[in-house]
């Protein structure tokens, strides 16, 4: 198994443009989270989702779009890129049920902003 | 409202000394609790898990409800220790809604 998958790993933006991060994972996972890491401030989570069609807002959800169409993928939009969104974005995923259960993380997106 | 707090952002000991990152939350439930921890340049992943009661690396934490506690310790720290960790609470309602606090790196000296 790959697990969780992100693309790209680098990528630098101008203000205003758009992109779209990508996250899949083949562990048949129902749950799924987008979080930035940002030095001082941790790990904060923007979106997630417990299946296919279902998402929901996480902690910082502003300027960013996410929609989940299958079971595997779960991309994270950013619709006009903002210098505040100059960070590291990981995907994480986890099966459903038992609250012991482990997340697994991707390698992570290195954003900037310029 | 629901809060963690790991009121370290960088512990420095020296190799064999005790380590303990501490580890406090707020919150009217009783959540789950995780420690994950990134090593440089590898993937977020956990550590452990309150559920378990496991103790791996020779790490422990224990869930202290009346303080509302769950620090990580270790007796004899080693020079592999030295990674960022991340208390992670899983509140309750559903669960699905896995946070973080601002994370303390450790840095184990010779």
């Amino acid at each position: 198994n790959a697990g969780v998958t992100q693309t790209p790993k680098f990528q630098v933006l101008k203000t205003g443009q758009s992109m779209t991060l990508q996250c899949a994972q083949d562990m048949n996972h129902e749950y799924m989270s987008w979080y930035r890491q940002d030095p001082g401030m941790g790990l904060r989570l923007i979106h997630y989702s417990v299946g296919a069609g279902i998402t929901d807002q996480g902690e910082v959800p502003n300027g960013y779009n996410v929609s989940r169409s299958t079971t595997e993928d779960f991309p994270l939009r950013l619709l006009s890129a903002a210098p505040s969104q100059t960070s590291v974005y990981f995907c994480a995923s986890r099966p459903r049920g038992g609250q012991g259960y482990e997340q697994y993380f991707g390698p992570g997106t290195r954003l900037t902003v310029t | 409202a629901q809060r963690v707090t790991q009121p370290e952002k960088l512990l420095s000991v020296f190799k064999g000394a005790p380590v303990e990152l501490k580890c406090n939350y707020s919150y009217s439930g009783s959540p789950e609790l995780f420690w994950y921890v990134q090593y440089s340049r590898q993937r977020l992943q956990l550590l452990l898990r309150h559920i378990s009661r496991e103790s791996i690396k020779g790490f422990t934490a224990d869930l202290n409800k009346g303080e509302t506690s769950f620090h990580l310790k270790k007796p004899f720290a080693q020079e592999e220790d030295s990674a960022m960790y991340y208390c992670a609470p899983l509140w309750g309602g559903g669960g699905n809604k896995l946070t973080f606090g601002t994370g303390t790196q450790l840095k184990v000296e010779l």
